[in-house]
């Protein structure tokens, strides 16, 4: 069975540390991704990527940054985290290609304090 | 640019049919998705559309009318167990990417 594997489920972190989110993907997929959603905002993109130490700035990305440098792993890093960054964080992945969806992590629940 | 439109709630009855409908406007088109998402869960993929016309998959089915930039999910025989977010999202614009409606809440009652 294919995955997305996100390595926390919850996370608590206070204000002004620097936050690590892990997305790994066992698909061989190109193309990954980072997302946030919030009540009545839907899913927002952060940052997306399309091959190995190539990265793209989404919708949303500030205070945000990302890394890429293996193909089946994509980091997300909050540098100072913020209040307003509590969320429920998304990582999917994709093949290139018209027909292909995204397969999605289970997310990670960030709570800021 | 692209916007995405979709009903903020619904209710249903168990049993009963329910019709999510889905308006977009986007520069590009390669395909529209539906996905569900249970409360606290990922979402998960449902259907792709990328030709006018009626997808069926088991009591899921959708539609879509490029010319319009219209879609719906039409849901059939409910279950209780259906109660979710259904997310429309559309794959084009200049990156290709998927840009994902905030999606309907539905809620199926007994």
């Amino acid at each position: 069975d294919v995955k997305v594997t996100q390595s926390s489920r919850y996370l608590v972190k206070r204000t002004g540390e620097k936050v690590f989110l892990e997305c790994v993907q066992d698909m061989d997929h190109e193309n990954m991704f980072w997302y946030r959603q919030d009540p009545g905002l839907g899913l927002r993109l952060i940052y997306f990527s399309y091959d190995v130490k190539m990265k793209e700035k989404g919708d949303i990305p500030e205070g945000y940054s990302v890394s890429r440098e293996k193909k089946e792993r994509f980091s997300l890093i909050l540098e100072s985290a913020s209040t307003n960054q509590t969320s429920m964080y998304l990582c999917a992945s994709s093949l290139t290609g018209g027909a292909s969806g995204y397969t999605f992590g289970s997310g990670t629940r960030l709570t800021v304090v | 640019g692209q916007n995405i439109d979709q009903p903020t709630e619904m209710t249903a009855t168990e049993g009963a049919i329910v019709q999510i409908n889905c308006t977009y406007q986007t520069s590009g088109f390669n395909g529209l998705f539906w996905y569900q998402q249970h409360a606290g869960e990922a979402p998960t993929f449902l259907s792709y559309n990328v030709l006018d016309g009626l997808e069926e998959k088991g009591r899921f089915s959708s539609f879509l009318s490029r010319s319009k930039g219209y879609s719906y999910l039409l849901l059939k025989e409910l279950q209780m167990k259906d109660s979710a977010s259904y997310l429309c999202a559309v794959k084009g614009g200049a990156t290709n990417k998927l840009i994902f409606g905030t999606g309907t809440l539905l809620a199926v009652q007994p």
